[in-house]
């Protein structure tokens, strides 16, 4: 099976930089996406990991270590708007579903 | 930009009833996905499909669920005898290719009464 573990919950002040963390269990690993989701609204996609390294989008960054089952996504210059849940999504080899963990609800303060 | 829609965006309805969920994937998308969350948990697959089949489906999406792809354009998600433990928010989701992002629509938050 796939276990998936993030932070429950995270705060930081506005113009501050955060880093979620998300580690994984799985067998054939075949990437890993982080989306934001808004309180009722649906995930909307950030970035996306597939080989080891950080992937750099604006304010979002996202890395990833496959050996150490290991990624973490970077936002940096925080804005109030920021305030969301984090989803740390996982796809194994062969299977076309994602695995999803139960987020990170990150508060950002002024 | 292109997103994926759906419809109605609240549905409300009796224990044992039948509901129809209904999405418009990304009109160049080939692959569909039905993902449910229920209120504090997370996102949990529940079917993909791809080529007017069920490609993989969870442990979830037992006989009372069923998807269709009815024209070129809606996909639906059919649950035929609902239950209290149904009521969850309901995304549809589409990608481009199998190996490719998949984008989510705004969901249809389910009520089971």
């Amino acid at each position: 099976g796939q276990n998936i573990d993030q932070p429950t919950e995270m705060t930081a002040t506005e113009g501050a930089i955060v880093q979620i963390n998300c580690t994984y269990q799985t067998s054939g690993f075949n990437g890993l996406f982080w989306y934001q989701q808004h309180a009722g609204e649906a995930p909307t996609f950030l970035s996306y990991n597939v080989l080891d390294g950080l992937e750099e989008k604006g304010r979002f960054s996202s890395f990833l270590s496959r050996s150490k089952g290991y990624s973490y996504l970077l936002l940096k210059e925080l804005q109030m708007k920021d305030s969301a849940s984090y989803l740390c999504a996982v796809r194994s080899t062969g299977f076309q579903k994602l695995v999803f963990g139960t987020g990170t609800r990150l508060l950002v303060s002024p | 930009e292109p997103e994926v829609t759906q419809t109605p965006s609240h549905q409300v309805t009796q224990m044992g009833q039948e509901v129809i969920l209904r999405c418009v994937p990304i009109s160049n998308h080939l692959y569909f996905y039905w993902y449910r969350q229920i209120l504090g948990q997370k996102v949990e697959f529940l079917v993909s499909f791809y080529n007017n089949e069920i490609s993989e489906k969870s442990e979830i999406f037992d006989d009372q669920f069923s998807v269709e792809r009815p024209d070129g354009s809606n996909f639906t998600l059919k649950i035929r005898s609902t239950k209290l433990e149904d009521s969850a928010m309901y995304f549809c989701a589409s990608s481009e290719t199998l190996a490719d992002t998949q984008y989510f629509g705004p969901g249809t938050r389910l009520t089971v009464l």
